[in-house]
C-alpha cells in the first residue's frame, strides 16, 4: 500500500469546515483513497473513500486532486463529537486489510 | 443488524498467563481481522480470516495465534503474556466480494498484563 502523510493535529471551531488533508504521491493506479476515524476508545469507523472522482456522503465530502496525489476530508459543519483521529489510508481493491499511519488528531471546540 | 461484537470489553492477565478473545462479525461477513493498537506502535494488522483460513498475517510472533469458525465467529489466542501484549485488541469484519470493501471495527478489547 501506497504510503501517506498527514498533518499531525488539527483545529476547528464548532460549525465550521474542518479541511483534513492527506498527500499519497506514490499512489498507485488500481488504490483506493480511504477515511477512518477513531473516537477515543472506540474501534475506528469508515468514513468514505474514492479513486479519482470527489465523492460525498452523508458524513463528508472527499476531494481528490486531478493526480490523484493528494485528498482533503471535509467535514462541512464540525461538531464536537467529530472530535477523533483521522486515518488518511490508500488500498488497492480487493483487498481486506488496512494499513493504518498515525493520522491527524481533529479538535472541535465551541 | 448488529455490529461487530467483541468479548471481553475488558480483562486483565498476569505475565506468562495465555489469553482468549473473541469476535463476532456483522451477518454475513466472512472475513475477519485482528489489529493492536498500543500508543506507541498506533495501530497494527495481526491477521486476517477468510472462510475458517488465515489469508493474510502481520509481523507479530508466533505467540499471537487466532483461528476462525463456519459461522465466521474468530478467536485470537496470545499464550506466554508479556507486558508490551498490553494493548487495545480491535477486530473487523467486512464482506467480501466487492471491489470496495469496507471494514467495520468492534469496540475492542482492552487487554492489561501485569
Amino acid at each position: 500500500d501506497a504510503k501517506t502523510t498527514q498533518p499531525t493535529s488539527m483545529d476547528c471551531a464548532e460549525g465550521r469546515a474542518a479541511n483534513l488533508p492527506c498527500n499519497h504521491s506514490t499512489i498507485s493506479g488500481n488504490e483506493y483513497v480511504y477515511w477512518y476515524r477513531q473516537i477515543h476508545s472506540q474501534g475506528p469507523q469508515y468514513i468514505i473513500h474514492g479513486l479519482k472522482n470527489n465523492e460525498t456522503n452523508e458524513m463528508a465530502s472527499l476531494i481528490i486532486t486531478e493526480d490523484r496525489k493528494s485528498s482533503t476530508l471535509i467535514l462541512p459543519h464540525a461538531t464536537l463529537r467529530d472530535t477523533a483521529v483521522y486515518y488518511c489510508i490508500v488500498r488497492a481493491s480487493g483487498y481486506s486489510t488496512l494499513t493504518f499511519g498515525k493520522g491527524t488528531m481533529l479538535l472541535v471546540s465551541p | 443488524k448488529a455490529g461487530v461484537t467483541q468479548t471481553p470489553r475488558y480483562l486483565i492477565k498476569t505475565r506468562g498467563q495465555q489469553v482468549t478473545l473473541s469476535c463476532s462479525p456483522i451477518s454475513g461477513h466472512r472475513s475477519v481481522s485482528w489489529y493492536q493498537q498500543t500508543p506507541g506502535q498506533g495501530l497494527q494488522f495481526l491477521f486476517e480470516y477468510f472462510s475458517e483460513t488465515q489469508r493474510n498475517k502481520g509481523n507479530f510472533p508466533g505467540r499471537f495465534s487466532g483461528r476462525q469458525f463456519s459461522n465466521s465467529r474468530s478467536e485470537m489466542n496470545v499464550s506466554t503474556l508479556e507486558l508490551g501484549d498490553s494493548a487495545l485488541y480491535l477486530c473487523a469484519s467486512n464482506f467480501v466480494g466487492g471491489e470496495n470493501e469496507k471494514l467495520f471495527f468492534g469496540s475492542g478489547t482492552q487487554l492489561s498484563v501485569l
